[in-house]
């Protein structure tokens, strides 16, 4: 079985941007999460998606938002990119309980 | 909303020695308490989790203790090995799955 996908790998943004980032999850998997995840503040849950209806939402602005498609996939936006927001987000797909994690991508925003 | 302790933050031991990790919680309907490892440049890896209907868990040199009255729950790692060096997540999340809620990580460095 894959494990999660996640693309791209890496990222380099402006300041003011948007950026969408991707994550194919394990097949028959129905959640998936978002995390970002930085140096000072560990993994911080962003959304979970099931069955395409957010289920679960962060404390993170509006300037970001995801969607998940009937197949599971699922896609998160960051619309005007600000310094802060470079980090390496991953996203994990679960069935049960166990949350399997994808790779990550590591955005930079300059 | 859930919110999750862990402490130290970073943890030195000699090969061979224990480490313990804490974390509290302070949502009693939290009722699944799983813990992470993360190597370097690696993605988080599920080490050993517990529900709440469970006091402890146990699997080989890895040991979870979860104590629901005081809303907090341990990592025990015997015999370490340098192998055993990455940071450490805890997490709490209720309906167990849902809304995992992650400790900022201990960074813990088994020295030869």
């Amino acid at each position: 079985k894959a494990g999660v996908t996640q693309t791209p790998r890496y990222l380099i943004k402006t300041r003011g941007q948007q950026v969408t980032l991707s994550c194919s999850p394990i097949s028959g998997h129905r959640s998936v999460s978002w995390y970002q995840q930085t140096p000072g503040q560990g993994l911080q849950f962003l959304f979970e998606y099931f069955s395409e209806t957010q289920r679960n939402k962060g404390n993170f602005p509006g300037r970001f938002s995801g969607r998940q498609f009937s197949n599971s996939r699922s896609e998160m936006n960051v619309s005007t990119l600000e310094l802060g927001d470079s980090a390496l987000y991953l996203c994990a797909s679960r069935f049960n309980t166990e949350a399997f994690f994808g790779q990550g991508t590591r955005l930079t925003v300059v | 909303g859930e919110n999750v302790e862990q402490h130290p933050s970073t943890l030195s031991v000699q090969e061979g020695d224990s480490a313990v990790i804490k974390c509290t919680y302070s949502d009693s309907a939290s009722n699944y308490f799983p813990w992470y490892k993360q190597e370097l440049g690696k993605r988080p890896q599920l080490i050993i989790d517990i529900r709440s209907n469970v006091g402890e868990k146990k699997d080989q040199r890895i040991a979870v203790t979860l104590n629901k009255t005081a809303k907090h729950f341990s990592l025990h790692i015997t015999e370490t090995q340098p192998e055993d060096s990455a940071v450490y997540f805890c997490a709490a999340s209720f309906n167990y799955g849902q809304n995992f809620v992650f400790g900022p990580g201990t960074r813990l460095s088994v020295l030869p």
